[in-house]
Parts: C-alpha cells; sequence; structure tokens
C-alpha cells in the first residue's frame, strides 16, 4: 500500500534563504507522480510541483524545485530565496501511476519565514 | 477560471444530526475527491468518485457517505453526525487521464459537532 512520510513538524528560516522540506514514500508500482502542495494560513490549499517517477531531471518551478531520490524513495522540496509569504503548511503526495486514482498525503511541514 | 466550491463553510450540527457537505467544481473534471483535515493526520481521504453515479470509498469512510449525482457536484453525507466528525473538510477534484494529475481543491467546510 502507497505511504507518504513527512518526519518534519515545522521549519523555521530566515528571509532570502534556502529550505529544504523532505519527503518519503512507499509504494509498489513502477510508475508514480508525486506532488508537494501548499496551504497558506487562509486555508487555501494549492498545486505547486510535480515529478513523474520515470524522468530523471529534478522539476523546477520558479523559486520551487525537487530532489528526486528514486532508489531512497524520497522527495524533497526546496525553496531557493525564501519569502514571508513562503510561510505555510507544505504537503508532499503522490498517486500510484498502474493502480492509482487518487493521491495519498502526508501529514505536512510547516514552514516559518522570518525576517 | 476553473473553481472549486464548497457549502456551507461553516457548519455546527447536533450529535445524531445528519449534516450534507455540498462541492461544485467547474473544472469538468471526472474525478472528484472529499478529505478531512485533522491536526497531525494531515489530509486523508473520506470517499471519491470517478464520475456521475461512482463513488468509492477512501481510507476513512465510516460514518460518511457520498453521493455524485452530475458531474459538476459531489455531495458528503454525515446521516448520524459525532463529534469525533468535528474537522475541516476539503472537497477536491482532478482529471483522469492526460499528464496532469494535481488536484484543484475547495476553500474548505469547518464542521463542528456539539
Amino acid at each position: 500500500a502507497q505511504k507518504v512520510t513527512q518526519t518534519q513538524t515545522s521549519i523555521s528560516v530566515v528571509e532570502k534563504t534556502t529550505v529544504t522540506m523532505d519527503c518519503v514514500y512507499e509504494t509498489r508500482d513502477s510508475s508514480y507522480f508525486l506532488f508537494w502542495y501548499k496551504q497558506t494560513a487562509s486555508g487555501e490549499i494549492v498545486f505547486l510541483i510535480r515529478q513523474d517517477s520515470y524522468k530523471k531531471e529534478n522539476a523546477t518551478v520558479g523559486h520551487y524545485s525537487l530532489n528526486f531520490q528514486k532508489p531512497k524513495s524520497s522527495i524533497g522540496l526546496i525553496i531557493t530565496a525564501t519569502q514571508i509569504e513562503d510561510s505555510a503548511v507544505y504537503f508532499c503526495a503522490m498517486r500510484e501511476g498502474n493502480s492509482g486514482t487518487y493521491q495519498r498525503f502526508g501529514t505536512g511541514t510547516k514552514l516559518q519565514v522570518v525576517p | 477560471e476553473a473553481a472549486v466550491t464548497q457549502s456551507p463553510r461553516n457548519k455546527v450540527a447536533v450529535t445524531g444530526g445528519k449534516v450534507t457537505l455540498s462541492c461544485n467544481q467547474t473544472n469538468n473534471h471526472n474525478n472528484m475527491y472529499w478529505y478531512r483535515q485533522d491536526t497531525g493526520h494531515g489530509l486523508r481521504l473520506i470517499h471519491y468518485s470517478y464520475g456521475a453515479g461512482s463513488t468509492e470509498k477512501g481510507d476513512i469512510p465510516d460514518g460518511y457517505k457520498a453521493s455524485r449525482p452530475s458531474q459538476e457536484n459531489f455531495s458528503l453525507i454525515l446521516e448520524l453526525a459525532t463529534p469525533s466528525q468535528t474537522s475541516v473538510y476539503f472537497c477536491a477534484s482532478g482529471r483522469t487521464g492526460g499528464s496532469s494529475y494535481e488536484q484543484y481543491f475547495g476553500p474548505g467546510t469547518r464542521l463542528t459537532v456539539l
């Protein structure tokens, strides 16, 4: 069965620095999709970035990038040049490719960016 | 612009009462989902649907029913609400097939069962 684990409950970083949030997953499927979502203080949840398991190149969108380490079943989210507005809860999720219809979410990491 | 809306946004119910949470999407997505969010648990899947007329159980379906009468609408029903169902509920929609599988979330419904 698929499982997604985020062990970092909360992180605090200084503005304009780089932060990495960890996520490890378990699956028996050879094909799968990994996602990161952001939940703002207002409760809104938005999709940020995605990595397909068959792609070797790490995905990048704006100042978000991924560190995909397939042998370690790990998908880290990297935020460079952090801004105060990046303060939020970040969720990692996985969808299995061969049999999956839904995404399984991790418990989230709360990021606080301070001046 | 694609959107997922939920109603009501806040609800206070009494134990044993019936509660219906509604979700509407204009994304024309086949798949829709209901999650609940509780501290320390993240987002947990309650029910989901492949399309009009279908409902499937997620990870925590006990005490909940779902209804998908049309492509656009997906409801979550608590026939006999209990205090343990106090939570924030999110609806989401997503595509079937293609190269894009991300989900689009509604704003959430805060349910308090007294």
